[in-house]
């Protein structure tokens, strides 16, 4: 159970578009979602939570205009990276918690964004 | 803010051989603790949790960490690894502001 899946796992895209990155809780429900970011060889860094139904709480340092993020439903979040450049290239993993799952986070596969 | 460190990034070690992976963190109020496990190719996987109780916790795969509250640790051990425990490994603090702070990590490779 908790399953997370993320889609997609890979996406390359020019400098200047903008791409969007899903996050589903096939399993569960998920009132809380959380979008990290892993540089290579360094940890995650937290770039904002959202609570289904309401505005993301974005990390400081964390563009919410560029990282725009929605979480419309309980099941799905998605993060749009708006206008990407090469710098945004990066790993983006997304987790997800469950009402009555405590503080456990159970996490998506990750997505790997390459921007030429 | 809170901190999380491991030390070691790269452990290299035989099957067989024991494990011991440092974890501390610099929050002091009341944590919550965390040990992900990422095999190669795959996502991150919860290994084991502290919120309160027993501080020696018994994970999946014979993993179990001890949480040390005077020394601000949480390490992380395994008597006898076997090959298939090559992974990289994160420890997690979650304090009082509600977010996760995770480690650099520890690449542990483990040789036949």
């Amino acid at each position: 159970g908790a399953v997370v899946s993320q889609h997609p796992s890979w996406v390359i895209c020019k400098s200047g578009t903008s791409v969007k990155i899903e996050c589903r809780s096939l399993d569960f429900q998920a009132t809380t979602m959380f979008w990290y970011r892993q540089f290579p060889k360094q940890s995650l860094m937290l770039m904002a939570t959202s609570n289904e139904g309401s505005k993301a709480t974005y990390e400081q340092g964390v563009e919410k205009d560029k990282f725009l993020i929605n979480h419309a439903s309980l099941t799905l979040s998605t993060l749009t990276v708006t206008s990407a450049h090469p710098e945004d290239s990066s790993f983006y993993i997304c987790s997800a918690r469950y009402s009555g799952g405590g503080e456990t986070q159970y996490f998506g596969p990750g997505t790997r964004l390459l921007v030429l | 803010a809170q901190s999380v460190s491991q030390h070691n990034h790269h452990v290299i070690l035989s099957e067989a051989a024991s494990l011991e992976l440092g974890c501390n963190y610099s929050y002091g109020g009341t944590v919550n603790l965390f040990w992900y496990v990422q095999y190669p190719g795959q996502h991150l996987q919860l290994l084991l949790k502290y919120f309160s109780g027993d501080p020696l916790v018994k994970g999946i795969k014979g993993f179990e960490a001890e949480f040390i509250k005077s020394k601000f640790s949480f390490n992380l051990r395994k008597p006898s690894v076997q090959w298939s425990d090559t992974a990289e490994y994160f420890c997690a603090v979650k304090s009082g502001n509600n977010r996760l702070a995770f480690g650099k990590g520890n690449q542990v490779v483990v040789i036949p």
